[in-house]
């Protein structure tokens, strides 16, 4: 089955640029996400990418997506201590009855002042 | 419209009890999804519904746990004689199958401890 990968910690200077990076290994996935988690809240949706998509930029986010390698990535431009949250790649394909994602266990981003 | 809500929030039972949680999901979705979240971990998918069709459950969900949707609306998640090991956050997310995304908007949780 899909097994996604990321790595547990990433720690920033505020203003730096974040760079948090997600492995998966089913090549039918259609889309990929982000979701961000603050401490005792649910997920909140970021943004995602359509696999047919190398490039999706939002504001201070910019996802990149290798399909050939399976490697997504997410950027944080001008990183603020409000983003120090731990942040999930998610895979998921749609058709048919299948309807649910797979989640990587998560990259803490903590920004430093 | 206030997002999907989860009650209780947090829940204390001792092993061998039975717990339920509900979820109501955004109004106009007809997809809910039930997930579990353990320290450490990103969510484990246990089950979808569509509308009140229940179309797919995880092996995670043991026979202790049963999930329901009645009406197509709110939906029940119950854990019966519960373990140690059932200790997590239990993540209730909606969605509209129609939206070629398909996005989940998730709950904040309940907490379940076990003691």
């Amino acid at each position: 089955g899909e097994d996604v990968e990321q790595s547990l910690f990433l720690s920033v200077r505020e203003g730096d640029s974040s760079v948090i990076n997600c492995t998966y290994t089913d090549s039918s996935s259609t889309y990929l996400y982000w979701y961000k988690q603050e401490p005792g809240a649910g997920l909140q949706l970021l943004t995602y990418i359509f696999s047919n998509m190398d490039m999706k930029q939002d504001q201070r986010l910019t996802v990149l997506l290798n399909k050939k390698d399976k490697h997504l990535s997410l950027r944080i431009a001008d990183t603020q201590t409000g983003d120090s949250a731990i942040y999930f790649c998610a895979a998921g394909s749609y058709g048919g009855s299948q309807g649910n994602l797979i989640f990587g266990k998560g990259t803490k981003l903590s920004v430093k002042p | 419209d206030t997002g999907v809500s989860q009650n209780p929030r947090h829940k204390i039972t001792k092993r061998g009890q039975n717990v339920t949680f509900r979820c109501d999901p955004i109004s106009e979705h007809n997809r809910l999804y039930w997930y579990r979240q353990t320290l450490g971990q990103g969510p484990e998918f246990l089950t979808y519904f569509q509308n009140e069709a229940q179309l797919e459950k995880s092996r995670l969900l043991s026979d202790r746990f049963s999930a329901e949707r009645p009406k197509g609306s709110f939906s029940t998640l119950e854990i019966q004689r519960t373990e140690q090991g059932d200790s997590a956050m239990y993540l209730c997310a909606s969605s509209w199958a129609r939206v070629v995304s398909g996005e989940l908007f998730f709950g904040e949780g309940s907490r379940l401890t076990v003691l």
